[in-house]
């Protein structure tokens, strides 16, 4: 089974902190993306990597950046963390291999909290 | 603009009962769909995929349809239990785009399921 983890389930930190999350999937698969997701809005892309040291901004990319060195590996960056950076982050990876048609897996959720 | 939108935004039933889920879409060009099934706390889940010329996919209890034409699909959930209480997210990807042999995936807000006792 393809199997998605994120570093933390519960994360609390202070308005202007860096703070990394990091996302590891472990079936080779070339893409990997990072959302967010807020009550009534659902999921929003911020970023997605197609492959190694390749990525490309979402639809909501403004604040964040990431972080590709490894295929394996995932990572979003906060700068400089803001309270309207408080949400549930959630990371997921894709096959491009045509059996699978697109599935992405996605990871358990970090939940952001910054004050 | 490529959008999905989900009906009803939420939905109460009783144990046993059954329900559908709506999804109607606009993107285009249209390459699959999916339902996915996100418990409180966690990540989604998928449930069933739906191509262009597959009208109906079971998976158990869950039922999906698509009518590729009027660009609507469906989740029907039969004899519900408890542990279906979850949102229910559509997810339907475009075609391939550059970069990739995989598209764009476009989300729905999904369908907060409650199912009670």
């Amino acid at each position: 089974d393809v199997k998605v983890t994120q570093s933390s389930r519960y994360l609390v930190k202070r308005t202007g902190e860096k703070v990394f999350l990091e996302c590891v999937q472990d079936m080779d698969h070339e893409n990997m993306f990072w959302y967010r997701q807020d009550p009534g809005l659902g999921l929003r892309l911020i970023y997605f990597s197609y492959d190694v040291k390749m990525k490309e901004k979402g639809d909501i990319p403004e604040g964040y950046s990431v972080s590709r060195e490894k295929k394996e590996r995932f990572s979003l960056i906060l700068e400089s963390a803001s309270t309207n950076q408080t949400s549930m982050y959630l990371c997921a990876s894709r096959s491009l291999r045509v059996t699978r048609k697109g599935e992405q897996f996605f990871g358990p959720g970090t939940r952001l909290t910054v004050l | 603009k490529n959008q999905v939108e989900q009906s009803p935004q939420s939905l109460i039933i009783l144990e046993g009962k059954n329900c559908t889920l709506q999804c109607n879409y606009t993107v285009s060009p249209f390459s699959n769909l999916r339902w996915y099934k996100q418990d409180t706390g966690r990540g989604p889940v998928s449930l069933t995929i739906m191509t262009f010329s597959e009208n109906t996919k079971s998976n158990g209890r869950y039922t999906a349809t698509l009518d590729a034409d009027t660009k609507q699909s469906s989740l029907h959930i039969t004899a519900s239990q408890l542990s279906d209480s979850a949102s229910y997210i559509c997810v339907v990807i475009a075609s391939a785009d550059r970069g990739s042999t995989l598209g764009r995936l476009y989300f729905g807000r999904g369908t907060q399921l409650t199912v009670w006792p």
